[in-house]
């Protein structure tokens, strides 16, 4: 089965900092990697995606791959309120399946 | 386009009751998936379709059955209802296996067993 690891969090930052979220995926052999935002009572929204090592930016959203730790990350600078929401993990499996994490807290503070 | 719509959004039901769970996507995705969520957790595979008349089971799939008559509907059954199956239930839908397969949600059904 695979595992992959979120801290809960929560994750406090400061408006206009930047908010690094971590996730670690136990199948060495995974291709695929998504971040979800969920706000609360609301169903998750895909804001990134990210297929080879390296990093990826969208606006003020950075994913980072690094497949030989088994790591992927979520950068959000200039981090505002409106950001505030779980972040959820998720990674791909055969059959167009996801794997999800338990999702990252992320409070920003005005 | 609705996108995928679920049906109703919130249910309490008592301990041994059946209910059903709708599930409708007007994206034409041959992909649909229901995963529960319990407080604090990520989402958990219950199960999923590839198309009309295929399903398999996911990571949770005891005590639910699905069906898939149509490219649209996906409703997933619950026979005997426990404690255990208190959560919010997501109905999810992706347009093809490849390299880029974005899951798009419904709103959720929150249920409570008591």
């Amino acid at each position: 089965q695979k595992e992959v690891e979120q801290n809960s969090g929560p994750l406090s930052v400061p408006e206009g900092a930047i908010a690094s979220l971590n996730c670690t995926y136990s199948d060495r052999g995974s291709q695929s990697f998504f971040w979800y935002r969920q706000y609360s009572g609301k169903s998750p929204e895909l804001i990134m995606f990210i297929y080879s090592n390296g990093d990826k930016e969208d606006g003020r959203f950075t994913a980072q791959l690094n497949k030989a730790s088994q790591y992927v990350s979520l950068l959000i600078r200039d981090s505002q309120p409106s950001d505030s929401a779980t972040y959820l993990c998720a990674v791909g499996e055969y059959g167009n399946k996801l794997v999800f994490g338990a999702g990252t807290i992320l409070r920003v503070k005005s | 386009n609705a996108g995928v719509t679920q049906t109703p959004k919130f249910r309490i039901l008592k301990i041994g009751q059946s209910m059903t769970l709708q599930c409708t996507q007007d994206m034409n995705h041959n992909y649909m998936y229901w995963y529960r969520q319990d407080p604090g957790m990520g989402l958990k595979l219950i199960y999923y379709s590839v198309g009309a008349g295929i399903t398999d089971k996911g990571e949770v799939p005891n005590g639910y059955n699905v069906s898939r008559s149509t490219t649209e509907d996906f409703p997933l059954r619950l026979e005997l209802a426990a404690p255990s199956q208190t959560s919010v239930y997501f109905c999810a839908s992706s347009y093809s296996e490849g390299s880029y397969n974005e899951q798009f949600f419904g709103p959720g059904t929150r249920l409570t067993v008591l």
